[in-house]
């Protein structure tokens, strides 16, 4: 069975410092997503960036970055200038499809706090 | 686009009462998913459906619980016989087809949070 391993439950770092959260998975399939996601305080969780196994190239979207490592199965998350908005739980997420079903397991979670 | 609604977002309800949560998801898109999520922890998948289909179920999801999508749009979920255990935020998400070409993403409703006393 798949698991998604976030082992940092809370984190903090300054207003336009950079911080590193991460992500470990365990899975016997070779094709499959993962994904960050952001759930702010009392708001709905969004997509922060996505990448897909196949890629070796590592997915970029403005200031987040990850540093996919398909052989050690880790995936962490890198926020550049982090913004006072970036205040929000962060999921790690594993999704793959198998015979047209699809799984997504989400971890448990890294809190992170921006300070001013 | 006015994203993945649900409704009610909150429920407060007495233990033994049965609970009905709705969700639309985004028009155009035919895989819908529901979660559970409790407070400090992640999303758990519960159920998942391709247009009307319901293709995968957790085995989280008891005999209590019971999804339905009817039309391939709109879904409701259904807890009979509430348990104090079953107090957590029911999330909706939807994706669009996975052809032409898929991107797997799944947008988030606002959740349902349910109390049972």
């Amino acid at each position: 069975a798949q698991t998604v391993t976030q082992s940092q439950p809370e984190m903090s770092v300054q207003e336009a410092e950079t911080v590193t959260l991460s992500c470990t998975y365990d899975t016997s399939e070779n094709n499959y997503y993962l994904f960050w996601y952001k759930q702010p305080p009392s708001r709905q969780m969004i997509l922060v960036i996505r990448q897909e196994a196949y890629k070796q190239q590592n997915a970029t979207e403005n200031r987040f970055s990850v540093n996919f490592q398909k052989a050690a199965k880790s995936f962490s998350l890198k926020i550049s200038d982090s913004q006072l908005g970036d205040t929000a739980m962060y999921f790690c997420a594993f999704m793959s499809r198998t015979s047209g079903t699809y799984k997504y397991i989400f971890g448990t979670g890294t809190r992170l706090k921006v300070l001013a | 686009d006015t994203g993945v609604s649900q409704d009610p977002r909150h429920k407060i309800t007495k233990r033994g009462q049965n609970v009905t949560f709705r969700c639309d998801p985004i028009s155009e898109h035919n895989r819908l998913y529901w979660y559970r999520q409790t407070l400090g922890q992640g999303p758990e998948f519960l159920t998942y459906f391709q247009n009307e289909a319901q293709l995968e179920k957790s085995r989280l999801l008891s005999d209590r619980f019971s999804a339905e999508r009817p039309k391939g749009s709109f879904s409701t979920l259904e807890i009979q016989r509430t348990e104090q255990g079953d107090s957590a935020m029911y999330l909706c998400a939807s994706s669009p087809p996975a052809e032409p070409r898929a991107t797997d993403t799944q947008y988030f409703g606002p959740g349902t949070r349910l109390t049972v006393l």
